[in-house]
């Protein structure tokens, strides 16, 4: 099942215009991360952001978590034709360590 | 550091058969989780292992197994294959040196297509 929902599904945007994508879940988390996939390929860690912190920077990427709304942001900066790919974000929950996959935002940059 | 590696790529089978999958983590790291990735269900989780134990297990059936071996290697298995088993396999490493999951890194996939 799928902890996390992902909203928007798909995303289409001019290069060098900002992205942002988000997450929210329904249980309390340990932390999230964020995972980028490019064309049914394995996935690349992108970013881990932990239930107590509420935002955190990597280069052009910013995430956000507000716990008390479940849900969580993921904002590119700067846009590249690299960056279509889908993003995923992953919750691990308290007693339950795994990674729950959200269902993915397939972002494409129109060059 | 080498990537983590699957093999093999890509395979077709057929219903009722079995098949193995490999993945080899990054050197040092000791903790391998397999997961399952299809247009319906998305990414979910099959297993892990941490020194050649099963640590944490999704909800699969029972034709679904893994091992782990002393160099961290892991091999999955699909017995009596079914047409829902077609998926991308996805392996993943890290250090595991806590619970608290920390980054996991992916290796290729195996791209697997039961007729």
């Amino acid at each position: 099942s799928q902890q996390g929902e992902e909203d928007p599904q798909a995303l289409s945007i001019q290069e060098g215009e900002n992205a942002t994508m988000n997450c929210s879940y329904k249980t309390s988390i340990n932390n999230l991360q964020w995972y980028r996939q490019n064309s049914g390929r394995g996935l690349v860690h992108l970013i881990l952001i932990r239930s107590n912190e509420r935002e955190k920077h990597s280069g052009r990427l910013r995430v956000t978590l507000d716990t008390s709304k479940k849900s969580s942001s993921l904002l590119i900066t700067a846009s590249r034709a690299a960056d279509t790919a889908s993003y995923f974000c992953a919750t691990v929950v308290f007693g339950n360590e795994k990674l729950t996959f959200g269902t993915g935002t397939r972002l494409t940059i129109i060059p | 550091k080498a990537g983590v590696t699957q093999t093999p790529r890509y395979l077709i089978k057929t219903r009722g058969q079995q098949v193995t999958l490999s993945c080899s983590p990054i050197s040092g790291h000791r903790s391998v989780s397999w997961y399952q990735q299809t247009p319906g269900q998305g990414l979910q989780f099959l297993f892990e292992y941490f020194s050649e134990t099963q640590r944490n297990k999704g909800n699969f059936p029972g034709r679904f197994s893994g091992r782990q071996f002393s160099n961290s290697r892991s091999e999955m298995n699909v017995s009596t294959l079914e047409l829902g088993d077609s998926a991308l396999y996805l392996c993943a490493s890290s250090l595991g040196r806590t619970n608290g999951w920390e980054t996991q890194y992916f290796g290729p996939g195996t791209r697997l297509l039961v007729l």
